[in-house]
């Protein structure tokens, strides 16, 4: 049980396109997601929280308009990285907590490697 | 400024020995703690926490201990195998609010046959 689906598990694109990465809950109901980036040889660094149907929370330094967090239902959220440059060249990773499971245990997607040209 | 830190990039340990993995905080309000272990292309997976109000917690062959005055935790796993040879992240976090967490770098342990 609790299953994260995090998709594509790479991208690549050209620089000023947009990205979309899907994160989904396939056995339990996320109600607060979160948003990771990685970037090599550091720790995760927590983007944004997003509780269902609310408005993500984003943390100090990540740009909203830049990164745009969606999560509509209690299985999906989406991230939109909008006119990516290289320099949001990353490691992104997704997890979710919910019901029935335990509120303080996040269980994490696969990641998805985004290379900006 | 780096709340959570693993200073041991890197560990090696022999198969059956103890593989003792280490982690510091600086943050005294944090009041949760948890290990995830990675394997390349997947994400991490939870293995074991355990709340301040305890000093440590046991499952199987992880046990993890918290020690408040030092801002110090550690996951200690006895037998090790070479199965265990994953990335290790320790993440703090507080039991109010969003629950979110702070991850530290991570470890790579490689247990050896």
């Amino acid at each position: 049980g609790a299953v994260v689906s995090q998709h594509p598990s790479r991208v690549i694109c050209k620089s000023g396109t947009s990205v979309k990465i899907e994160c989904r809950s396939l056995d339990f109901q996320a109600t607060t997601m979160f948003w990771y980036r990685q970037f090599p040889k550091q720790s995760l660094m927590l983007m944004a929280t997003s509780n269902e149907g609310s408005k993500a929370t984003y943390e100090q330094g990540v740009e909203k308009d830049k990164f745009l967090i969606n999560h509509a239902s209690l299985t999906l959220s989406t991230l939109t990285v909008t006119s990516a440059h290289p320099e949001d060249s990353s490691f992104y990773i997704c997890s979710a907590s919910g019901q029935p499971l335990a509120k303080n245990i996040q269980y994490f997607g696969a990641g998805t490697r985004l290379s900006v040209l | 400024d780096q709340q959570v830190k693993q200073n041991s990039p890197s560990l090696s340990v022999q198969e059956g020995r103890i593989s003792i993995l280490n982690c510091d905080y600086t943050n005294s309000m944090f009041d949760y703690f948890l290990w995830y272990k990675k394997y390349p292309a997947e994400g991490p997976t939870f293995l074991i926490s355990i709340s301040s109000i305890k000093d440590k917690n046991e499952d199987g062959r992880f046990t993890v201990f918290l020690n408040k005055s030092a801002k110090h935790l550690s996951l200690h796993i006895v037998p090790s195998q070479p199965g265990d040879s994953a990335v290790y992240f320790c993440a703090a976090s507080w039991t109010s609010g969003t629950y979110k967490y702070i991850f530290g770098t991570g470890t790579r342990l490689k247990v050896l046959a």
